[in-house]
């Protein structure tokens, strides 16, 4: 499968702690986006990235919400002292154009429980 | 303020029986509107585009500026189609969606 693949799957952690997701976009694909999703709702924007470049963060991306794009090729979301208000499905995608212009593809999502 | 609502949380039809499912949206200017759809246990997934004009799986949408909606349609449900359909627009810079909360569609036979 060369999809869009994220790791881990799943991620139960005590309050408190840190925890960091990886993102493997589809190869080539030079746009990388960062999506939280809660039960009952639709996706929410968090943050994207050209390349290696974060050029736009979501109000809902927090002081303890930090993403990174080193290569531009893969990324990883990281959360710093979690709170039970982050458990969510955070989901990756990745195009290699604007969403107008192309198709975003998306990852299966990491799971976070925060306990 | 960019916003895609759905107003409906879950649609159950039976087999055979045509499909509407809503999607409204507020934008200031010429959005992309798009229809996601999850079926259970896999990825979200494009099925179409309005700018597209096709038709997919059978699906439809028409995009009414007047009325600023873009609801789903198709003629005959199949219980394959049973699915987590989302809403979503791009706003013209850089491309993110933006996602309404989602409709679930459930076809009985």
């Amino acid at each position: 499968d060369t999809g869009v693949s994220q790791d881990p799957r799943h991620k139960i952690t005590k309050r408190g702690q840190n925890v960091t997701f990886r993102c493997d976009p589809i190869s080539e694909h030079n746009r990388l986006y960062w999506y939280r999703q809660t039960l009952g709702q639709g996706p929410e924007f968090l943050t994207y990235f050209q390349n290696e470049a974060q050029l736009e963060k979501s109000r809902l991306l927090s002081d303890r919400f930090s993403a990174e794009r080193p290569k531009g090729s893969f990324s990883t979301l990281e959360i710093q002292r979690t709170e039970q208000g982050d458990s969510a499905m955070y989901l990756c995608a990745s195009s290699l154009r604007t969403a107008q212009e192309g198709t975003i593809y998306f990852g299966e999502g990491s799971w976070l429980t925060v306990v | 303020a960019q916003r895609v609502t759905q107003p409906e949380k879950l649609l159950s039809v039976f087999k055979g029986a045509p499909v509407e499912l809503k999607c409204n949206y507020s934008y200031s200017g010429s959005p992309e509107l798009f229809w996601y759809v999850q079926y259970s246990r896999q990825r979200l997934q494009l099925l179409l585009r309005h700018i597209s004009r096709e038709s997919i799986k059978g699906f439809t949408a028409d995009l009414n500026k007047g009325e600023t909606s873009f609801h789903l349609k198709k003629p005959f449900a199949q219980e394959e189609d049973s699915a987590m359909y989302y809403c979503a627009l791009s706003n013209n810079q850089g491309g993110k969606l933006i996602f309404g909360q989602g409709t679930e569609l459930s076809v009985k036979p």
